[in-house]
């Protein structure tokens, strides 16, 4: 059964830094999404994208961050100057499309950024 | 209104046990309903889509009220195995899903 993946499966890294989290997608699947959930808190939607940019994004998702389609496979996630509130399991998502109400998003196993 | 409330539970019931959860929305407008499963430390994995007429799969049965604005899980026969995080979504906006912050449930022998 096809499944996004994700890398690295934790990070950990000095608050100021520069990370990237990787992801790739369902390989048919033409939505991108990035999600993350503080440590007992609920998912919240980060960003989604389509078509090589972005479609929507969230309070959550300002200058600091950034996304991209590097290439035909991977799709990462850029945060660049962490700090320590950015700790948290980042989720990639795709989903094949969206038909006017929200397909089905299949979720990786996550990223847990740890900034110190 | 919060966008969407859970129970946090948690649920503790035994093996075999009938177990329902509620979650309530706040957008009228959203048009995707979702139940996800997230384990510990783990990803969210879709349990079942919620479709209008209600839906069945297995042990799980999905139901959607719209004019009340919540969706419902329940588990029947419940097992060891379905000890997670239950998770409503709901589709809010075009492309984005809005989770609940989930609902507890720990099945014990």
């Amino acid at each position: 059964e096809p499944e996004v993946t994700q890398t690295p499966s934790h990070q950990v890294t000095q608050m100021g830094q520069e990370v990237i989290l990787r992801c790739v997608p369902i390989s048919n699947h033409l939505y991108f999404y990035w999600y993350r959930q503080i440590l007992g808190q609920k998912v919240e939607f980060l960003v989604s994208f389509y078509n090589n940019e972005i479609s929507e994004k969230s309070e959550i998702f300002d200058d600091q961050f950034s996304v991209e389609r590097p290439d035909g496979s991977n799709f990462t996630l850029k945060i660049r100057s962490t700090k320590l509130e950015d700790s948290a399991m980042y989720f990639c998502a795709s989903s094949e499309q969206t038909s006017g109400g929200t397909d089905t998003q299949y979720f990786g196993p996550g990223t847990r950024l740890t900034v110190l | 209104r919060k966008e969407v409330e859970q129970d946090p539970g948690p649920f503790n019931v035994p093996e075999g046990a009938t177990v329902a959860f509620n979650c309530t929305y706040s957008n009228s407008a959203s048009q995707s309903f979702f139940w996800y499963r997230q384990d510990c430390r783990k990803e969210p994995k879709l349990l079942m889509s919620v479709y209008s007429s209600g839906n069945e799969d297995g042990r799980f049965t999905a139901q959607l009220n719209r004019a009340s604005q919540y969706i419902s899980l329940l588990i029947r026969d419940s097992k060891l195995s379905d000890s997670a995080t239950y998770l409503c979504s709901f589709s809010g906006g075009y492309n984005k899903l809005i989770f609940g912050a989930g609902t507890r449930l720990a099945v014990h022998p």
